[in-house]
This record gives C-alpha cells, structure tokens and sequence, in this order.
C-alpha cells in the first residue's frame, strides 16, 4: 500500500527565504505527483504535476522535482512571501488501470511565512 | 469553467440525521473522487468513478456510506444514518484521463458536523 510522508510536518520562516518541503512515498510505480496549496477552511488548488516521465516542473516562484527511483519529490519556494502562509499537500497516483486510480496524499506541510 | 461545484458548503445536524452531499464535476472529465479530510487521518479517499461507474469504493467506511452518480454531471454521497465521527470535510475533485495529464481539481468542499 502507497504510503506518503511529508517533512516537515510545520514550518516557520520570515519573508524572502527560499525554502524547501519534502515529500516521499513508498512505492515508485506512480503516474504522477501533484502539490496542492489548502488555505484555511478551503479546498485544495493545484500548484504543480509531475508525470512520472518527468523530472521537474515550474511555475513562477515555484519548482517541483521528482526522482521516482528513490521515491522522493521536492518543492522550492524562492523569495517567499506572507502570500505564501498555507499547508502544503503532496499526492502521487498509481499507474492508470487497474481501478486503482485514487490520489495517496500526504499529512502537508503547514507553512508560515513571517512578515 | 466554473469548477468543481459541491453543496452544501457547511451542514450541521444531529446525530441519526440523513446526510446528502452533492457534486458537479468539471464538464468533460470523466473521474470523479470523494474524499473525506480530517485533522486525525488528513485526505482519504471514500470512493471514484470512472464513466460514471463506481471503480473502488473500498474507502467507504461503513454501509451507512453510499455513493451515487447517475450521469457524468452530478454525484452525490450519502451518510444514512449520520453520526459524531462522520464530523468532517468532504471534497469532491474530477480528473481527465483523456488530457492525458491526469491533473486532479478539487472543489471547495462540504463541512459537515454531526451533533
């Protein structure tokens, strides 16, 4: 069974540092992995997807990498902003088939960017 | 497109109480997911549908659970009868495997407290 863990698992940083939050599963046989944002009370906005083919993904100030072999995915946050306060999701899918196409998501990283 | 479309936002009853949710999934995707977030267990997911068939819905914690979706733009999930531990929020998302991607959207979610 696809286990996901996320460390760490709370973070606190003033404004302007870059910074990193891990995720990592268990089973490398993934179709891709894909970081959420949650804000409070809210449902889950999609940041970035990685296919399981690939090896990063950009947007803007954020950029997500992926190393299926080792079963372990980064997200980096340059010059970080209040804006930037919220937990941070990571979910890999299974290969598609099977019936067993469902998100195993992570616990989050709850993320506080200091002003 | 106006997203991932679930009501009620928020739901408050009593114990024993019948509890539907309901969702309008992005036009053309054609999966469907239920999850449920809790702070104890994070994101779990109860059940998906693929073509409007239920694929696996080994998530479903009890038989009081039930989910429907009876054509490609409305599903519902049903707690018959209701109880404290069900106090959660559910989040409906929808996926495109024809995209090719794979990428989950997620709507906004149903905060439902059992009394």
């Amino acid at each position: 069974k696809q286990e996901v863990t996320q460390i760490p698992a709370a973070l606190s940083v003033p404004e302007g540092e870059n910074l990193v939050l891990n995720c990592s599963f268990t089973d490398s046989a993934i179709y891709n992995l894909q970081w959420f944002r949650q804000d409070p009370g809210k449902g889950l906005t999609s940041l970035l997807l990685i296919q399981s083919s690939q090896r990063e993904q950009t947007s803007g100030r954020l950029n997500a990498s992926l190393d299926k072999s080792s079963g372990r995915s980064t997200l980096y946050i340059a010059a970080s902003q209040p804006g930037d306060s919220a937990t941070y999701l990571c979910a890999v899918r299974p290969p598609s088939g099977g019936g067993a196409d469902g998100l195993t998501f992570g616990k989050g990283t709850h993320l506080i960017i200091q002003p | 497109d106006a997203g991932v479309i679930q009501s009620p936002r928020h739901e408050v009853t009593e114990m024993g109480q019948e509890v539907t949710l309901r969702c309008k999934p992005i036009s053309g995707h054609d999966y469907l997911f239920w999850y449920r977030q809790t702070m104890m267990r994070g994101l779990e997911l109860l059940i998906y549908f693929n073509n409007n068939v239920p694929i696996d819905d080994s998530g479903m914690p009890e038989d009081r659970f039930s989910a429907k979706m009876p054509n490609a733009s409305f599903s519902t999930l049903k707690i018959q009868p209701s109880e404290p531990r069900d106090s959660a929020v559910y989040f409906c998302a929808s996926s495109s495997a024809g995209m090719g991607t794979g990428e989950l959207f997620f709507g906004e979610g149903s905060r439902l407290t059992v009394l």
